[in-house]
């Protein structure tokens, strides 16, 4: 099975451009989670979905940071418009509601956005 | 406010040795803890859980116990191998999917 799909693996933009990061969960699972990674704060998470509807976005930093989830297989996040401090490693992750292993986040490659 | 704490972010053992990885947590409404383990250039992967029913869990070589009192876990590596070397997250979720990371320890496996 294919795991966790994430788009650009590698992101090098000028500070007020737009960014867009993109998932795909492991199919059949219906919670989906964004979450990133600084030194300083280890692993935040920002938002997460179940059944493509948002249910905490407590997570996410600032109006500048959105997410969607137009169907079950495809979630992007965008940052409009980005700043050197949004510099960081951006993951995704997938699970699925009383699953074998519920509870463990499978997690994609990551996507490490760098803004200059 | 960070409710899970990983307060060595790095700890080097000899091959073979064990190795004891810490994690305290603050919210009292935790109930299932698990490590993660994370290569450079990969995402994280699951490594280990416990429920707050239990206070230790064995997977071979890795073990984790569960202190509620102290709000403390421990995960044990023994005996340490280089692969092992990664960097380690100690996890808590409260009966919801939502999961709160610490910052993570990176351990170092001399041979």
């Amino acid at each position: 099975d294919a795991g966790v799909i994430q788009s650009p693996r590698h992101e090098v933009t000028e500070m007020g451009q737009e960014v867009t990061l993109r998932c795909k969960p492991i199919s059949g699972h219906d919670y989906l989670f964004w979450y990133r990674q600084t030194m300083m704060r280890g692993l935040e998470l920002l938002i997460y979905f179940n059944n493509n509807v948002p249910i905490d976005d407590s997570g996410m930093p600032e109006d500048r940071f959105s997410a969607k989830m137009p169907n079950a297989s495809f979630s992007t996040l965008k940052i409009q418009p980005s700043e050197p401090r949004d510099s960081a490693v951006y993951f995704c992750a997938s699970t699925r509601q009383g699953g074998p292993g519920s509870g463990e986040l499978f997690f994609g490659e990551g996507s490490r956005l760098t803004v200059l | 406010d960070q409710q899970v704490k990983q307060n060595s972010p790095s700890l080097s053992v000899q091959e073979g040795r064990i190795s004891i990885l810490n994690c305290d947590y603050t919210n009292s409404m935790f109930d299932y803890f698990l490590w993660y383990k994370k290569y450079p250039a990969e995402g994280p992967t699951f490594l280990i859980s416990i429920s707050s029913i239990k206070d230790k869990n064995e997977d071979g070589r890795f073990t984790v116990f569960l202190n509620k009192s102290a709000k403390h876990l421990s995960l044990h590596i023994v005996p340490s191998q280089p692969g092992d070397s990664a960097v380690y997250f100690c996890a808590a979720s409260d009966s919801s999917y939502k999961l709160s990371f610490g910052a993570g320890t990176t351990v170092t496996v001399r041979a």
